[in-house]
């Protein structure tokens, strides 16, 4: 079983919907999870991070952990067009160290509809 | 604050040829890594500096190589290329904070091997 699994999609939706991306992983020691958006020909960007069970909200994305169930999510609430990018999911097992810890999703692909 | 820069952005080789890629972190950042980006496999780790020391490697072979200088500045080389090298690489340097270590990436450099 790989460590982090997440739907490649490509997922379509139309303007206006609200968006749901998943990510599950295997090891209870993974601490730290993360959400990255990448547009085409450019390199992934931090949108959400978060270390705990439970949501963050920042604007219209929310980031949602479940500890217990090893599953993460990112919400996009009224997805717009810009929107449109392969979004990624990041965790980590320690902090503080080397980056070799931060185990990517293979990301799944929004594109959303004006 | 300038971000993470990567040069070339596009680079096209033939099978055997060696390359090297350039990073610039952005300012502060002491701590640099490197990924493999493929549609096949995702963001694959290979390495990652911090003070011009290698601090962890990933599960790549030894044509794959990488070094920091003082001024955190760091290049990766690719020797013997082959046609499974084709790949979007990624530089990305770290600023640790509460909530885990984020990585900022650059565009990345784009090389086709031919």
């Amino acid at each position: 079983q790989k460590e982090v699994e997440q739907d490649p999609g490509p997922l379509s939706v139309p303007e206006g919907a609200i968006v749901s991306l998943n990510c599950t992983y295997s090891n209870s020691a993974f601490q730290y999870f993360m959400w990255y958006r990448q547009y085409s020909r450019k390199g992934p960007e931090l949108l959400m991070y978060t270390y705990s069970s439970g949501n963050k909200e920042d604007g219209r994305f929310t980031a949602q952990v479940d500890k217990s169930s090893k599953y993460i999510s990112l919400f996009i609430r009224d997805s717009q067009p810009s929107d449109s990018a392969t979004y990624l999911c990041a965790i980590q097992d320690s902090y503080g160290g080397s980056q070799g810890n931060l185990i990517f999703g293979k990301g799944t692909k929004l594109s959303v509809k004006p | 604050k300038a971000g993470v820069t990567q040069t070339p952005r596009y680079l096209i080789k033939t099978r055997g040829q060696q390359v090297t890629l350039s990073c610039s972190p952005i300012s502060g950042h002491r701590s640099v890594s490197w990924y493999q980006q493929t549609p096949g496999q995702g963001l694959q780790f290979l390495f990652e500096y911090f003070s011009e020391t290698q601090r962890n490697k990933g599960n790549f072979p030894g044509r794959f190589s990488g070094r920091q200088f003082s001024n955190s500045r760091s290049e990766m080389n690719v020797s013997t290329l082959e046609l499974g090298d084709s790949a979007l690489y990624l530089c990305a340097s770290t600023r640790t904070s509460s909530g885990g270590e984020k990585l900022f990436f650059g565009s990345g450099t784009q090389l086709s091997v031919l």
